[in-house]
């Protein structure tokens, strides 16, 4: 899985609390992905990371914040988990270059989070 | 509106034919195509990708896409199919902002 770590791999945790869930990669690479993954919708992109302390928000952003302080960790915090939050996430990575559009993406093993 | 489908939840094979598993894709200006391929409580492994030459792409695994501009296709293929190929694939494109859009997958059932 390319140098990239997730942890935790499985949480149960109940409706309210916040959740932290963490992506480390050891490959350098400056881009990093938060996604869920659920079935009947592939993996949708919840926030990604463009270096340390730049973020931005993808297409199911709300309820979820991000930050990355350092380059090798990109973390991802469910601000306080709902049932709806229920899902395979998964991180991924990307070098960046010249041709950043061409360059594919690494993807962890993932956490699988329920809500109950 | 960028946007790929796969139009099939599920491609059935017997091992050692030739399997096809199908993309169309809606972008603006050219496309970046990818496949991927997830294997039972694993992350995606990336196999190919097409970006600009040839419309015949290689990739791992034996794997190989055909990019066809005219029909908006990129379907995935491989001459001879393994048991061990059974696994969800998902193909994606990138769009102009730069972020992966993936289709809904297509799960591969190879049979002995």
């Amino acid at each position: 899985d390319a140098g990239i770590t997730q942890s935790p791999r499985h949480k149960v945790t109940e409706t309210g609390t916040p959740v932290t869930l963490r992506c480390h990669q050891t490959e350098n690479h400056r881009y990093m992905y938060w996604y869920r993954q659920d079935p009947g919708h592939g993996l949708r992109l919840i926030h990604y990371s463009y270096g340390v302390k730049d973020t931005d928000k993808g297409e199911v952003s709300d309820g979820y914040s991000v930050s990355r302080s350092k380059t090798e960790d990109f973390l991802l915090t469910l601000e306080s988990a709902t049932s709806s939050q229920t899902s395979v996430y998964f991180c991924a990575i990307s070098e960046f270059s010249s041709g950043v559009f061409y360059n594919e993406q690494f993807f962890g093993p993932g956490t699988r989070l329920t809500v109950l | 509106a960028q946007s790929v489908a796969q139009p099939e939840d599920q491609v059935n094979v017997a091992e050692g034919n030739p399997l096809t598993v199908k993309c169309t894709y809606s972008v603006s200006g050219n496309p970046y195509l990818f496949w991927y391929v997830q294997y039972p409580n694993r992350g995606l492994q990336f196999l190919l990708k097409y970006i600009t030459g040839d419309n015949l792409v290689k990739g791992s695994y034996g794997f190989e896409a055909e990019f066809n501009k005219s029909q908006t296709s990129f379907h995935l293929k491989k001459p001879s199919a393994l048991v061990s190929d059974s696994a969800l694939y998902f193909c994606a494109v990138r769009s102009f902002t730069g972020k992966l859009i993936f289709g809904q997958g297509t799960t591969l059932q190879v049979k002995p």
